[in-house]
């Protein structure tokens, strides 16, 4: 069974752009989280969608942005692109996001804002 | 709200010997779960042990166990007879368990880095 893939694993951009990530979970999996990891902050909840509805969201602001598709593949978007965006992008999946499941994470994507 | 917290940046052990990473959590909700998770070099963070809070007994997995007070909301990693791989950052982490608003999310420490020396 095929992991979380996340792409692409390393990304460098300018501050003002805009970015999209993208993760496809395990199959069968419908729902997807992403997280932020910085050496500052440690791993931050971004947000979490189930069968292609926001369920939860965490305290970034509005150019954080996320959509999932029918497949539950999952994209990630951020605006307008600030220095301290520099992070490593985590992805998860699990079956319905719930209880004890655990996570399944991607190897992420290393993006970095110059 | 969720809090996590791992006092211990960084560790180092003796390989073949016991490590015990520490983890104590604050919520104010009666059914939880707490997980631990490895992250090496690469990058992926790796599930290790899951412990409810409403389990009796402790968890145990391989050369994993938890040692879960739940009176003193602590929950501690122990890795038995540690090997060179196991050099990584461990993360705790917990979630609400049951059909509830903060459904997908989970609350992680700041981590642990752990070095096995030969």
């Amino acid at each position: 069974k095929a992991g979380v893939t996340q792409t692409p694993r390393y990304l460098i951009k300018t501050r003002g752009q805009q970015v999209t990530l993208s993760c496809s979970p395990i199959s069968g999996h419908r729902s997807v989280s992403w997280y932020q990891q910085t050496p500052g902050q440690g791993l931050q909840f971004l947000f979490e969608y189930f069968s292609e509805t926001q369920r939860n969201k965490g305290n970034f602001p509005g150019r954080f942005s996320g959509r999932q598709f029918s497949n539950s593949r999952s994209e990630m978007n951020v605006s307008t692109l600030e220095l301290g965006d520099s992070a490593l992008y985590l992805c998860a999946s699990s079956l319905v996001g719930q209880g004890a499941e655990k996570l399944f994470f991607g190897s992420g994507t290393q993006l970095s804002v110059l | 709200a969720q809090k996590i917290t791992q006092t211990q940046p960084g560790m180092f052990v003796q390989e073949k010997e016991a490590v015990t990473l520490d983890c104590t959590y604050d919520t104010s909700d009666q059914s939880y779960g707490l997980f631990w998770y490895k992250q090496p070099s690469s990058g992926e963070m790796i599930f290790l042990i899951y412990q409810g809070s409403y389990d009796e007994q402790n968890a145990t997995e391989g050369r994993y166990s938890l040692n879960f007070q739940k009176a003193r909301k602590s929950a501690n990693l122990v890795i038995s007879a540690s090997q060179l791989g196991d050099s990584a950052m461990y993360f705790c982490a917990m979630r609400e368990v049951g059909l509830n608003t903060n459904a997908g999310k989970s609350t992680f420490g700041d981590g642990t880095t752990l070095t096995v020396k030969p």
